[in-house]
């Protein structure tokens, strides 16, 4: 059975970078897209952006280059940085696998506050 | 603002048929990319609900459907359920945005 489980700081301060892991088991991040989505409390998903294996990214627009997602093979672990953060960036963050259909398994999410 | 549309809300009584539409355009699901969908109970993570348009993954009940059409797209649920309420979620993909994932806003499902 697949499972991701996201880690990282519950809170973080405004203007710095929000550093968050996905521990993967029962799948290797050495295959298939990985995407990180967010969710606002309260509001819709938005999609951060995706990593491939061989080193592929690609990332919403939106977010202005703030965002950087790696991967560790050997670790089986997937990476999100955002940069310079504010208020907006709080969310609940998940880790996902992507495949041609659909993301079929998402970790359990991550709340992050950003305040001072 | 999403750049698939959806309903804020829909509801209808146990044992009625409800449907979502899901609606984009010409660089999105009217560009013949694939819509997914996703179910989200209340305090859980989003679940793969129909992918590639019209295909159940294991375990998701047949009261589940899919459908597209041109730059749209929409979820059918027959023989509601009290179970069914959530939210839903459409995804596709977007050329303007460099192949970007897109969701729509969610659509909140009320059992009467």
């Amino acid at each position: 059975q697949v499972q991701l489980l996201e880690s990282g700081p519950g809170l973080v301060k405004p203007s710095e970078t929000l550093s968050l892991i996905c521990s993967v088991s029962g799948a290797s991040v050495g295959s298939n897209y990985w995407s990180w989505i967010r969710q606002p409390p309260g509001k819709g998903l938005e999609w951060i952006g995706y990593i491939h294996y061989t080193g592929n990214t690609n990332y919403n627009p939106s977010l202005k280059s703030r965002a950087t997602i790696s991967l560790d093979t050997a670790k089986n672990q997937i990476f999100l940085n955002l940069d310079s953060v504010t208020a907006a960036d709080s969310a609940i963050y998940y880790c996902s696998r992507d495949r041609v259909g659909g993301t079929d398994y998402w970790g359990q999410g991550t709340l992050v506050t950003v305040s001072s | 603002q999403s750049v698939l549309t959806q309903p804020p809300s829909v509801s209808g009584a146990p044992g009625q048929r409800v449907t979502i539409s899901c609606t984009g355009n010409s660089s999105n699901i009217g560009a013949g990319f694939d819509v997914h969908w996703y179910q989200q109970l209340p305090g859980a993570a989003p679940k793969l609900l129909i992918y590639s348009n019209n295909n159940r993954p294991s375990g998701v009940p047949d009261r589940f459907s899919g459908s597209k059409s041109g730059p749209s797209a929409s979820l059918a649920i027959t023989g509601l359920q009290a179970e069914d309420e959530a939210d839903y979620y459409c995804q596709s993909y977007d050329r303007s945005l460099g192949a970007s994932v897109v969701f729509g806003g969610g659509t909140k499902l009320t059992v009467l």
